[in-house]
């Protein structure tokens, strides 16, 4: 089946700092979607994006389908963005990898 | 619109007691997964279904875990023994795909954390 990749494995960062959080897939996939996941356990959806450049915000991520991979940028950090970050692949069903800690101080 | 609905938030039991949880999709949703996920890793589907039907379970220890979905809207996961290593946060998710359609975007709910001491 589909394997993905993420990394890094853990990011610290200072308040206000720019990151880039990366995911690999090893096969094509029709389902890429960004969750952050906050200390009490719920998967927030971010980004459902196959392909193609999308912004929310702080946030926003690219997939390019035929490189099979995808980046979620966060700009001027907050520590509510502390958390573990998942991307997840599919054709079907929805595969995860191991995710990012993110921890941001202030 | 009101999102997946999952209960007990919390269940704490002993090895070799049963427990069930129990899941209420986004309406119109025809697509639902269990999903376990062990402390500092990513979720591991369980079981996918669509509508009424088993769509994937080759992940599921049919020996003690079961699911169900009857008439194609709240399902039930259910773990009988269970065992110290079932402790995990299960979650259930729900996604628009009907038939042939490509895969849509699933939602979660909040997750039963189980203890099993």
């Amino acid at each position: 089946g589909i394997q993905v990749e993420q990394s890094p494995p853990d990011l610290i960062l200072q308040e206000g700092a720019n990151s880039t959080l990366r995911c690999n897939f090893s096969d094509s996939v029709n389902n890429l979607q960004w969750f952050h996941q906050n200390p009490w356990g719920q998967l927030i959806n971010l980004f459902y994006i196959p392909s193609g450049t999308k912004q929310n915000g702080r946030l926003s991520a690219t997939t390019v389908a035929t490189e099979r991979y995808s980046l979620l940028y966060i700009s001027s950090s907050q520590t509510t963005d502390s958390g573990v970050y998942f991307c997840a692949a599919a054709n079907t069903p929805l595969v995860f990898g191991k995710g990012t800690r993110l921890s941001v101080i202030a | 619109e009101a999102g997946v609905a999952q209960s007990p938030r919390y269940k704490i039991i002993e090895k070799r007691q049963s427990v069930a949880f129990w899941c209420n999709p986004i309406s119109g949703h025809a697509t639902l997964y269990w999903y376990q996920q062990i402390l500092g890793q990513g979720p591991k589907l369980l079981i996918q279904f669509q509508n009424n039907g088993v769509v994937d379970d080759s992940q599921l220890p049919k020996d003690r875990f079961s699911a169900e979905r009857l008439k194609g809207v709240d399902s039930t996961l259910k773990i009988q023994p269970a065992k110290l290593e079932d402790s995990a946060v299960y979650l259930c998710a729900s996604s628009l795909r009907t038939g042939g359609a490509p895969n849509t975007e699933a939602f979660f709910g909040q997750g039963t954390r189980l203890t099993v001491v």
